[in-house]
């Protein structure tokens, strides 16, 4: 069965530093997410592509995040510098897309630690 | 901004019972309403979607209903299972945003035997 994939699994780094998250979407969805969520709470929409192309960054945090899906396949989420509040679980998701199947399907996510 | 509220209190019931989620939405309809399951330490998992037009949408002992007027899913379990506890989480998708899929903050469910 395809699955999403993500690494690294677990990333512990110090405030300051730059930090970089990986996510590999199931061959041919075009709708690709990435979420954080802070234990307890709802994962909150951080950034989607279509393709190669951002639809939505508004909640991205772009002075320290970035994010990039050059080939529309595979994408990267960076932070630089991270900040202790950034600790949180990283999810990756993907979709067939508007026209496909809207159902999400998410990776085991990144859960990182910055102290 | 769209907002999502899910009864942030725990729900505890026993087993065999019939579980009831709540999630309220503002502003404009979705596209669709969907719901997932998240066990602690893992992605959510897809469970069901239920679109603008239908009211209802069944699978095995789960059953979900779509109140456009009340801005309103109810999420049911029927028969409830101790391995049914976990966190449930709605999320609506708005095809007019791209498909942009924005998730309410999950209710955790406890089946107790």
């Amino acid at each position: 069965e395809a699955e999403v994939a993500q690494s690294p699994r677990y990333k512990i780094t110090e405030k300051s530093q730059a930090v970089a998250f990986w996510c590999d979407p199931i061959s041919g969805h075009a709708t690709l997410y990435w979420y954080r969520q802070i234990l307890g709470q709802g994962p909150e929409l951080l950034v989607q592509f279509q393709d190669e192309s951002v639809v939505d960054d508004s909640q991205l945090p772009k002075d320290r995040f970035s994010a990039e899906r050059l080939k529309g396949v595979d994408s990267t989420l960076k932070i630089q510098p991270a900040e202790l509040g950034d600790s949180a679980m990283y999810l990756c998701a993907s979709s067939q897309g508007v026209g496909g199947g809207t159902e999400a399907f998410f990776g085991q996510g990144t859960r990182l630690t910055v102290v | 901004s769209q907002k999502i509220e899910q009864n942030s209190e725990a729900l505890n019931i026993q087993e065999g019972k019939t579980a009831t989620l709540t999630c309220n939405y503002t502003n404009y309809s979705p596209a669709y309403l969907q719901w997932y399951r998240q066990d602690p330490g893992r992605g959510p998992v897809f469970l069901l979607l239920i679109r603008e037009n239908e009211k209802e949408k069944r699978k095995e002992r789960l059953k979900v209903t779509f109140d456009t007027t009340l801005k309103q899913s109810l999420f049911h379990i029927t028969a409830s299972q101790p391995a049914d506890s976990a966190t449930y989480l709605c999320a609506l998708l708005w095809y007019n945003q791209g498909g942009k899929l924005i998730f309410g903050q999950g209710t955790e469910l406890s089946v107790k035997p």
